[in-house]
């Protein structure tokens, strides 16, 4: 079966950086996304890893090891804007995508 | 708006009717699929088309369900006979799938089925 692991909940400040991590196994892998989701909303793509390391996009960064089966997403400078749930998303193979039940961020001013 | 679209946003319906959503994905994207949320979870994987033929079916889809997308642009999903389990937030997401690329998918506004 699909495993992936995330926080359900996380509280930072207003300006500070946040890490969300995920962890998961799975049967395949060709990617993994991040999505942020606002209540109500549709999810919106963040990010996408498929080779080790970290990739920058603004303020929002993600970082993957495939061989430790972990990535996380980094959040700096947060704003109240950034509280929402942010979700893991493993491709396990050429289309199938599996999701984390999210991480849902409250930012306090 | 050349987003993906979804019809209708909410349905109320009673126990045992059927229902039927649309989906219209971005015109360009070769790939759609379904999606089932509920409160609290992320979302499930229902089935997926490439143009128009149907690659996978979620093993947890009842034959109660049952999606088509006959022309390789829009997509309907129906649900037959449906029971308050069937309560949720049932999401379309489109993607571009070639030979280089994250597949990403964008997802559109969902449409809220409740079953009285």
């Amino acid at each position: 079966g699909q495993n992936i692991d995330q926080p359900t909940e996380m509280t930072a400040t207003e300006g500070a950086i946040v890490q969300i991590n995920c962890t998961y196994q799975t049967s395949g892998f060709n990617g993994l996304f991040w999505y942020q989701q606002h209540a109500g909303e549709a999810p919106t793509f963040l990010s996408y890893n498929v080779l080790d390391g970290l990739e920058e996009k603004g303020r929002f960064s993600s970082f993957l090891s495939r061989s430790k089966g972990y990535s996380y997403l980094l959040l700096k400078e947060l704003q109240m804007k950034d509280s929402a749930s942010y979700l893991c998303a493993v491709n396990v193979d050429a289309g199938k995508s599996t999701f984390g039940d999210g991480t849902t961020l409250t930012v306090k001013p | 708006d050349t987003g993906v679209s979804q019809d209708p946003r909410h349905k109320i319906t009673k126990r045992g009717q059927n229902v039927t959503f649309r989906c219209d994905p971005i015109s360009e994207h070769n790939r759609l699929y379904w999606y089932r949320q509920t409160l609290g979870q992320g979302p499930e994987f229902l089935t997926y088309f490439q143009n128009e033929a149907q690659l996978e079916k979620s093993r947890l889809l009842s034959d109660r369900f049952s999606a088509e997308r006959p022309k390789g642009s829009f997509s309907t999903l129906e649900i037959q006979r449906t029971e308050q389990g069937d309560s949720a937030m049932y999401l379309c997401a489109s993607s571009l799938h070639g030979t280089s690329g994250s597949d990403e998918q964008f997802f559109g506004p969902g449409t809220r089925l409740t079953v009285l």
